[in-house]
């Protein structure tokens, strides 16, 4: 199949770490993607990251990619109430029109 | 720039009733697509189109059309509603040779099939 899974939920305090993991399915997908979703809004790329990559660094994000496990992940240090979104993981497949699919999200709650 | 726009924001239909969605982009890119987004789902592929004039069927085409008569224009079209066509739409483009692919997306309309 080509599901990509994220836990549901994830409730952190503020100014904790938060890390939102991700399985794939693809083996030959090309890129990695994290997406924020605020409330009323659509999708806004937050990184991404080629899969000859393992890791990822941009700010507080830290992206971290297991190819042998299919297995991604997103860090934000330091988090912040304005953090609280949906964050969608998504991977890019190879070949056809390449395909974008798109994990069921994981709802971030960061209490203050 | 606007980025990507969507019209309209929010719809009541009934049952058998058509309409059409309209995304705009002012960022001159060849790719657009619309996704509908549910509950407990990750968003899923309707159509897209890789260029004025072209369009193609995407995972869940089926009671839905489009077109892209005008490069920064793509229609999505309902010719009769059903209530499980309820759900949120979102309009997205990208160039086609950005580095990472990256898609932006509208913010959505909220469609309610009553």
């Amino acid at each position: 199949g080509e599901d990509v899974e994220q836990s549901l939920f994830l409730s952190v305090r503020e100014g904790d770490s938060s890390v939102i993991n991700c399985t794939y399915t693809d083996s030959s997908s090309t890129y990695l993607y994290w997406y924020k979703q605020e409330p009323g809004a659509g999708l806004q790329l937050l990184t991404y990251i080629f899969s000859n990559m393992d890791m990822k660094q941009d700010q507080r994000l830290t992206v971290l990619l297991n190819k042998k496990d299919k297995h991604l992940s997103l860090r934000i240090a330091d988090t912040q109430t304005g953090d609280s979104a949906i964050y969608f993981c998504a991977e890019r497949h190879s070949g056809g029109y390449q395909k974008v699919t798109f994990g069921t999200g994981t709802k971030l709650q960061v209490i203050p | 720039n606007a980025g990507v726009t969507q019209t309209p924001k929010f719809r009541v239909l009934k049952t058998g009733q058509s309409m059409t969605l309209l995304c705009a982009q002012d960022m001159n890119h060849e790719y657009m697509y619309w996704y509908r987004q549910d509950p407990g789902m990750g968003l899923r592929l309707i159509h897209y189109s890789v260029g004025e004039g072209t369009t193609a069927k995407g995972e869940v085409p089926d009671g839905y059309n489009v077109s892209r008569l005008k490069k920064q224009n793509f229609l999505l079209g309902l010719e009769s509603a059903a209530p499980s066509q309820t759900s949120v739409y979102f309009c997205a483009s990208r160039t086609r040779d950005s580095i990472g692919y990256e898609q932006y997306f509208g913010p959505g309309t909220r469609l309610t099939v009553t």
